[in-house]
C-alpha cells in the first residue's frame, strides 16, 4: 500500500508570500501525482498533475515538481483565493488503492 | 459545459442499503474510467471505487471491498454506487470523479460532482 505523507499539516501566510507543501510517497511512484485545492464546502479541484504539468485553466503562480517519492507544491505569489486545503494523489496503481495525502491547510497569517 | 451530479444520498440505517447517482454531461462518457471518492465530516479524502469506461473493469478500495458495487449505464450517461452492509464509518460526502484521460491505467481527476452526503445512523 503506497503511503501518501503531507507536510505541514498547516501552514500560516500572508497574500503575496511564496508557499511550498510537500508531499512524500512511501515507494517510488515515478511522477504519478496530482495536486489538487478544495475549499469549504466544494468538491476539489485539480491544479496540477504527472507532477508538474499545469491543469487548463489554473494561474501560472501554481507549480509543481518531484518525482520518485517526493514532490513540491509551490504557490508563488499567494492571492486571497488561494486560501484553502491542497491534497496530493499518487495514481501509480489502483491496487490496493489511489491513495490521497492528509492534506495541508493554508490559512491567512 | 462538462458537468457531473451526483444525487441519492440521505440517512441510511446501519446494516442497510443505499445507492447515489452521478449523471454526467458535457463529454463522451462511455470513454471515461469513473471513481467514487469520498470524505468523512472534517477528515481528507479517501479513494473508493473505479469503473472503466465500457464498465467491464472495476477496482475497489479494502475499506468497502464485498459491500459496494459500482456499474454504469453509458445509455443513460450515469454512474452508481451501490452501497450494501451500511457502517457508521460510511458517513462523508461522496463525489464521483473523472478520469482526465482516456487511459485505462489510474489516472488524476479533471472533474468531480458536487458531492452527496451519506449519514449511516440508527
Amino acid at each position: 500500500d503506497i503511503q501518501m505523507t503531507q507536510s505541514p499539516s498547516t501552514v500560516s501566510a500572508s497574500v503575496g508570500d511564496r508557499v511550498s507543501i510537500t508531499c512524500r510517497a512511501s515507494q517510488n511512484i515515478n511522477n504519478w501525482l496530482a495536486w489538487y485545492q478544495q475549499k469549504p464546502g466544494k468538491a476539489p479541484k485539480l491544479l496540477i498533475y504527472k507532477s508538474s504539468s499545469l491543469e487548463s485553466g489554473v494561474p501560472s503562480r501554481f507549480s509543481g515538481s518531484g518525482s520518485g517519492t517526493e514532490f513540491t507544491l509551490t504557490i508563488s505569489g499567494l492571492q486571497p483565493d488561494d486560501f484553502a486545503t491542497y491534497y496530493c494523489q499518487q495514481y501509480k496503481n489502483y491496487s490496493p488503492r489511489l491513495t490521497f495525502g492528509g492534506g495541508t491547510k493554508v490559512e491567512i497569517k | 459545459e462538462v458537468q457531473l451530479v451526483e444525487s441519492g444520498g440521505g440517512l441510511g440505517q446501519p446494516g442497510g442499503s443505499l445507492r447515489v447517482s452521478c449523471a454526467a454531461s458535457g463529454f463522451i462518457f462511455s470513454n471515461c474510467a469513473m471513481s467514487w471518492v469520498r470524505q468523512a465530516p472534517g477528515k481528507g479524502l479517501e479513494w473508493v471505487s473505479v469503473i472503466s469506461g465500457s464498465g467491464n473493469s472495476r477496482d475497489y478500495a479494502d475499506s468497502v471491498k464485498g459491500r459496494f458495487t459500482i456499474s454504469r449505464d453509458n445509455s443513460k450517461n450515469t454512474l452508481y454506487l451501490q452501497m450494501n452492509s451500511l457502517r457508521a464509518e460510511d458517513t462523508a460526502e461522496y463525489y464521483c470523479a473523472k478520469s482526465r484521460t482516456v487511459t485505462k491505467g489510474p489516472d488524476a481527476f479533471d472533474m468531480w460532482g458536487q458531492g452527496t452526503m451519506v449519514i449511516v445512523s440508527s
